[in-house]
């Protein structure tokens, strides 16, 4: 497995609270993506990384930020938690020159009650 | 507008009984084209790149190739233990690496 742990694992949290997910990564890839996996929708990008304190947009932006004070951990936030975040969150990371493909983490299952 | 479509959502197959999975993508200009499998419960692994028509990857009972308008995944003489989700993915040319997936094909081999 490539170097990648994604914290928690699962999570309860009720509708309005923030949440906090964690990736960390053990091979100083220079990206870093958050996506989440929906039935029917499969794997769509929320935010990525493309190095310490520079983040962008995926398609699937609104009601998550993002912030990366060091090369090897990207935070995804949820601000203020909704129902249709009810999802799986993966990391992945991709060293992004050369051999461009992403390596995944095992995910996040995230339940909004 | 999707840019990646995969062929079919589900396929059941007999053990020993060859099939192909299709990947079909619009982009401007494809920087790479990306085959992942996922077990249940657990995070995308990665199988092949290809980067551009004509190419053709082998991995095991894994073969894929590419068109200017396409991808297959041929699996031949199946075995239970490929049974899993295989995904598709694309990155542009013109973007950051990053990738868009299809939504997926779920293979169910039946021994």
């Amino acid at each position: 497995d490539a170097g990648i742990t994604q914290s928690p694992r699962h999570k309860v949290t009720e509708t309005g609270t923030p949440v906090t997910l964690r990736c960390h990564q053990t091979e100083n890839h220079r990206y870093m993506y958050w996506y989440r996996q929906d039935p029917g929708h499969g794997l769509r990008l929320i935010h990525y990384s493309y190095g310490v304190k520079d983040t962008d947009k995926g398609e699937v932006s609104d009601g998550y930020s993002v912030s990366r004070s060091k090369t090897e951990d990207f935070l995804l936030t949820l601000e203020s938690a909704t129902s249709s975040q009810t999802s799986v969150y993966f990391c992945a990371i991709s060293a992004g020159t050369g051999n461009t493909e992403a390596f995944f983490g095992q995910g996040t299952r995230l339940t909004v009650v | 507008e999707d840019q990646v479509t995969q062929s079919p959502e589900a396929l059941r197959l007999q053990e020993g009984e060859s099939s192909s999975l299709n990947c079909s993508y619009t982009v401007s200009g494809l920087r790479g084209l990306f085959w992942y499998r996922q077990d249940p419960g657990k995070g995308p692994e990665f199988l092949f790149t290809l980067y551009s028509a004509g190419e053709e990857k082998e991995k095991e009972r894994l073969k894929a190739t590419l068109t200017k308008k396409e991808s297959f995944l041929h699996i031949t003489a199946p075995k239970p233990e490929d049974s899993a989700t295989y995904l598709c993915a694309v990155q542009e040319s013109t973007s950051p690496p990053k990738l868009s997936f299809g939504a997926g094909t779920t293979v169910t081999v039946r021994a």
